[in-house]
């Protein structure tokens, strides 16, 4: 059975730094990206960037790059979302999401279940 | 790269059909045929209900279709049962391996 699992909610302060994580089982880690999705308070959804635990290649939405950094470690099947510097805006609860992309067909077939990140001084 | 456009807001009854619309640009939508469809129930994550504009993945109802018209995508759901009240996100791939989601549309089954 495919699963995502996602760490756990954090409350962090302004300007601290963080690291979510999504871990994969079920299926060939390296076989597909991983997405990182925002949704914020009573809002949509947002693609913010993907990785390709293959090769650690990324790539990343406008509204996103330079802001969060998405990286994996293919030896525990596990994709990472980090910030530097939190700020209040950022709190949201973030997916990961598998995608499936190839000649003609994307779509995004798993989901884990989010981790709430809520920023507070 | 702006967020597709979804209504705020569909309803409609039990064994009634709806249709959410999805609209785009020439740039993302209307260039591919590569938009899906989640559902999402509150506290719950999104789950696949379409992918490539019209298919349906295992296990999901046939009263789910969808289908695409230029810049607008469309979901259809015939009829309704109070369990498809959610709320209803489309994305589309918008080239360069980058992807847009809508701002998503709640159905309320009266």
């Amino acid at each position: 059975e495919v699963q995502l699992v996602q760490s756990g909610a954090e409350v962090k302060k302004p300007g601290q730094s963080l690291r979510i994580s999504c871990k994969g089982s079920g299926y060939s880690f390296t076989s597909y990206s991983i997405s990182w999705v925002r949704q914020m308070p009573g809002k949509g959804l947002e693609w913010m960037g993907r990785i390709d635990p293959t090769d650690s290649y990324t790539d990343y939405s406008p509204s996103f790059q330079g802001h969060v950094t998405i990286s994996t470690d293919r030896s525990i099947s596990t994709a990472y979302l980090q910030w530097s510097s939190l700020k209040a805006s950022d709190t949201a609860m973030y997916y990961c999401a598998r995608l499936v992309a190839a000649a003609n067909t994307d779509y995004f077939d798993y989901w884990g279940l989010g981790t709430l990140v809520t920023v507070s001084s | 790269q702006s967020a597709l456009t979804q209504p705020a807001s569909v309803s409609g009854s039990p064994g009634q059909s709806i249709t959410i619309s999805c609209t785009g640009t020439s740039s993302d939508v209307g260039s591919y045929n590569l938009v899906s469809w989640y559902q999402q129930h509150p506290g719950k994550a999104p789950k696949l209900m379409i992918y490539e504009g019209s298919k349906r993945p295992s296990g999901v109802s046939n009263r789910f279709s969808g289908s695409k018209s230029g810049n607008t995508a469309s979901l259809r759901i015939s009829g309704l049962q109070a369990e498809d009240e959610a709320e209803y996100h489309c994305c589309s791939y918008a080239g360069s391996s980058t992807w847009v989601f809508g701002g998503g549309t709640k159905l309320t089954v009266l």
